[in-house]
């Protein structure tokens, strides 16, 4: 069965540092990749997805994350964190080929930026 | 733009009541989907259903149905609310494979 693994519930950086929210996946085919993110009382919104096209994918808001298959991982990254960018992400995989193919998702990791 | 939205942001109900949560979309997609999420618990599926009055149990389906008697609703229903089903509940769709769109939750206490 397919996981999700995001390292770190609570990441926290200063305004300005890099931003680096981990995942990892297993998964026996290669999946669809997915990174949401939550602000208070909100749904989730999509950021980014990977289906299998370039393996640097850019999103909203200044958010890229990088496959790779090797190390099966899907890791967020952005340069300088912005007040703004304080939320949950949660990342999420897919298996194109499954019988429904049900997104599975990560328990999430709360970012804090500081002043 | 994919539009969803779910009929209360908040909802405060009593143990025993019937509830009911509803989710419209407005992009045609074929599968729909009902989560509820808790802290450090992340997003647990309850229901699915991947066409007109068709549905699947997910990981919790204990203590709700669902119903999907149009395309465009989805219907979760809290047949006697308990203290437990306290929790934010989302509502999300799917075409295909691809990313699956939420709406904006309903944040549901059961006194």
């Amino acid at each position: 069965a397919q996981s999700v693994t995001q390292l770190g519930s609570h990441v926290s950086v200063s305004e300005g540092a890099l931003v680096l929210l981990r995942c990892n996946y297993s998964s026996s085919v290669p999946p669809y990749l997915f990174w949401y993110v939550q602000y208070p009382n909100q749904g989730l919104q999509l950021l980014l997805k990977y289906t299998s096209a370039a393996t640097l994918v850019k999103g909203i808001n200044g958010f890229e994350a990088e496959f790779k298959k090797s190390e099966t991982s899907f890791h967020l990254t952005k340069p300088s964190a912005h007040m703004r960018d304080a939320a949950e992400y949660f990342c999420a995989v897919s298996d194109p080929e499954g019988s429904q193919g049900n997104l599975i998702f990560g328990k999430g990791t709360k970012l804090s930026v500081k002043p | 733009d994919v539009k969803v939205t779910q009929s209360s942001r908040y909802l405060v109900k009593r143990t025993g009541e019937k509830v009911f949560l509803e989710c419209v979309q407005d992009m045609d997609h074929e599968n729909m989907f009902w989560y509820r999420q808790d802290p450090g618990l992340g997003l647990r599926l309850i229901y699915f259903s991947y066409d007109v009055k068709m549905k699947e149990k997910g990981d919790i389906p204990e203590g709700y149905s669902v119903s999907r008697e149009k395309k465009e609703r989805f219907s979760l229903i809290l047949e006697s609310a308990s203290t437990n089903q306290t929790s934010m509940y989302l509502c999300a769709t799917r075409q295909g494979y691809y990313e699956q769109y939420f709406g904006p939750g309903t944040r549901l206490t059961v006194t």
